[in-house]
């Protein structure tokens, strides 16, 4: 089975700081997002990647930046953390058969 | 742009009677459709697909989802439903171009009482 392994259940930063979200991926996928979830609002895109060293926007990437150095790994940024951007976090990655795999999440608080 | 709309934010149903969870969408093309279940204080499983073929797509647990292409439709189906189906279901959906993203509705939560 693919295994997508958030590092962190839950998170509490302080406001202004800088937060890395890890995601692993241990299938050897080429495409890999972030979403975040909240209560009323679904799933939204935050940003996506199709390969090694691409990334591109998604819905609403303000706020945050990705890095993809290399494949089984896509990090999460948050430049400096505000309190709307608490929220629960999941990756996700995409096999060739339109097989999408999500990590358990990470449920950030920033206070 | 691609979208979903899941219109009741909660169902409500007695065990044994059926369920119905809806999901209308809005992408340009032949639409790529998923369902996944949200289980208290678990990720996100994946449910259920329709990619092309049969309109009918069963899953596990005895669902199933029609795909209708004239309604813009991919609603959830159970005929008797269960207190385990209690969960939070989300319907997505993507386009046939190559960015496959996934679109997710805001998720309509389950609950089936004994």
């Amino acid at each position: 089975d693919v295994k997508v392994t958030q590092s962190s259940r839950y998170l509490v930063k302080r406001t202004g700081e800088k937060v890395f979200l890890e995601c692993v991926q241990d299938m050897d996928h080429e495409n890999m997002f972030w979403y975040r979830q909240d209560p009323g609002l679904g799933l939204r895109l935050i940003y996506f990647s199709y390969d090694v060293k691409m990334k591109e926007k998604g819905d609403i990437p303000e706020g945050y930046s990705v890095s993809r150095e290399k494949k089984e790994r896509f990090s999460l940024i948050l430049e400096s953390a505000s309190t709307n951007q608490t929220s629960m976090y999941l990756c996700a990655s995409r096999d060739s058969k339109d097989g999408y795999t999500f990590g358990s999440g990470t449920r950030l608080t920033v206070v | 742009a691609q979208s979903v709309a899941q219109p009741e934010d909660q169902v409500n149903v007695a065990e044994g009677n059926p369920l119905t969870v809806k999901c209308t969408y809005s992408v340009s093309g032949n639409p790529y459709l998923f369902w996944y279940v949200q289980y208290p204080n678990r990720g996100l499983q994946f449910f259920l697909k329709y990619i092309t073929g049969d309109n009918l797509v069963k899953g596990s647990y005895g669902f199933e989802a029609e795909f209708n292409k004239s309604q813009t439709s991919f609603h959830l189906k159970k005929p008797s439903a269960l207190v385990s189906d209690s969960a939070l279901y989300f319907c997505a959906v993507r386009g046939p171009t190559n960015d496959y993203k996934l679109s997710f509705g805001a998720g309509t939560t389950v609950t089936v009482r004994a």
